[in-house]
């Protein structure tokens, strides 16, 4: 199985912060890496799809970038609403998917 | 508007069975595959099993394998997730998604879950 890591589990960041949330897969994945967003008492909501493309509706203060083993998902700017908990997700193993542990996005 | 409505979920004894069942709409539902995907009580997420749009292909996690079974109807638009042999730590939201887009791999968008509590 691929295992995903991310980095780190928890993070304190202020309203403008740039952040940037690290991925990591056991193996390489090409660019078969995917973000989600969930908070509180909600279903996960896609962010990032294939490494990089940004999902319909999703703003563009949200980027991802990598390939390989190592990825990042870059929020240039937070946003009150931002406050929540990330997973990535790997799609290179079809039919054997696994996510990150998460990382939690707290208010500093 | 796409909508995934999850249902089957309640308190179960240890050893026993449930089945969820998951009512989609707003989509071509034999075009896409569909997944089961868990969060146990302030942890994380879990990929539980997925289904292709024909049910020729299927997957499991490997701590469910052998007690799950996922299928669909697709004349009835529905996803189903067979849970055998419960275990305390099968205890959890259970998230119905679909794949974002044929083949896709990621999934978009999910249901609102349905609570597992395995508990004797």
């Amino acid at each position: 199985d691929i295992q995903m890591t991310q980095s780190p589990s928890s993070l304190s960041a202020s309203v403008g912060d740039r952040v940037t949330i690290t991925c990591r897969a056991s193996q390489s994945i090409s660019s078969y890496l995917n973000w989600y967003q969930q908070k509180p008492g909600k279903a996960p909501k896609l962010l990032i799809y294939a490494a990089s493309s940004l999902q319909s509706g999703v703003p563009s203060r949200f980027s991802g970038s990598g390939s390989g083993t190592d990825f990042t998902l870059t929020i240039s700017s937070l946003q009150p609403e931002d406050f929540a908990t990330y997973y990535c997700q790997q799609s290179y193993s079809t039919l054997g998917y696994t996510f990150g542990q998460g990382t939690k996005l707290e208010i500093k | 508007e796409v909508q995934l409505v999850e249902s089957g979920g309640g308190l179960v004894q240890p050893g026993r069975s449930l089945r969820l069942s998951c009512a989609a709409s707003g989509f071509t539902f034999d075009d896409y595959a569909m997944h089961w995907v868990r969060q146990a009580p302030g942890k994380g997420l879990e990929w539980v099993s997925g289904i292709s749009w024909n049910s020729g292909s299927i997957g499991y996690a490997d701590s469910v394998k052998g007690r799950f079974t996922i299928s669909r109807d697709n004349a009835k638009n529905s996803l189903y997730l067979q849970m055998n042999s419960l275990r305390a730590e099968d205890t959890a939201l259970y998230y119905c998604a679909k794949e974002a887009t044929i083949s896709a791999g990621w999934f978009d968008p999910w249901g609102q879950g349905t609570l597992v509590t395995v508990s004797s």
